[in-house]
């Protein structure tokens, strides 16, 4: 029943690893968010999606790729991944873009740890 | 640039008590705003949101906020403090229109005392 589900919950790497992070949502909403909440619980947008088109970078590192293969899903790539990359990663969903007519729905964060 | 400022970190408040807490926005046209709230280890919630009409918006779990136009001010309040409340809350502001996007406060953490 879980709305937004994002995978995994943790994720402790070393510097200079390649990771991913996966979303779903079974809302059937048409837009995905990505957002990065760092150590002091400061929340920003990275990317967003709708219907599988990029709308937003948020001008992150090209070392993140989004890759939205269908509605449902909104992945995250990291290459080569630095200790600034540290931080809980969020993903979001709403009907309409940008998340002002419709509210947003958050997974529940993916804690990265790069050491 | 639109902005959000939540001017206090953290609040203490005994259970049963009033709350408020501040939010100043910055936005150069008629703003959405919003008050989200975060338990710890999970996803941002929405509580209430505001566009138009009346200044003063109820949510969900007994919180309202009121907008000041002339304050740029949406602050949130609920008449009586639950422990269950204890958690992290966010202001935040954005605009419509296919890139707009919401930018988010730094947040207020409120504890709730027994």
């Amino acid at each position: 029943d879980t709305a937004v589900s994002q995978t995994p919950k943790y994720l402790v790497t070393q510097m200079g690893n390649d990771k991913s992070i996966k979303c779903e949502q079974n809302l059937g909403h048409d837009t995905m968010y990505w957002y990065k909440q760092d150590s002091k619980k400061f929340l920003k947008i990275m990317f967003s999606y709708n219907n599988k088109e990029l709308i937003i970078n948020e001008t992150v590192p090209n070392r993140f790729s989004p890759k939205s293969p269908d509605k449902a899903h909104l992945n995250l790539h990291i290459n080569s991944l630095e200790l600034g990359d540290s931080a809980v990663y969020f993903c979001a969903s709403s009907q309409d873009p940008g998340g002002s007519n419709s509210p947003l729905h958050f997974g529940n964060g993916t804690r990265l740890t790069v050491t | 640039a639109q902005s959000v400022t939540q001017p206090d970190i953290h609040i203490t408040v005994s259970e049963g008590a009033s709350l408020e807490l501040r939010c100043n926005y910055s936005y150069g046209a008629t703003p959405y705003l919003f008050w989200y709230v975060q338990s710890p280890g999970q996803g941002l919630q929405l509580l209430l949101k505001y566009f138009s009409g009346d200044t003063l918006v109820q949510g969900i779990k007994g919180f309202e906020a009121e907008f000041k136009r002339s304050q740029s001010s949406f602050n949130l309040r609920k008449p009586s403090v639950h422990w269950s409340d204890a958690a992290e809350y966010f202001c935040a502001v954005g605009g419509t229109g296919t890139a707009s996007k919401l930018t988010f406060g730094t947040g207020t953490r409120l504890q709730v005392t027994l």
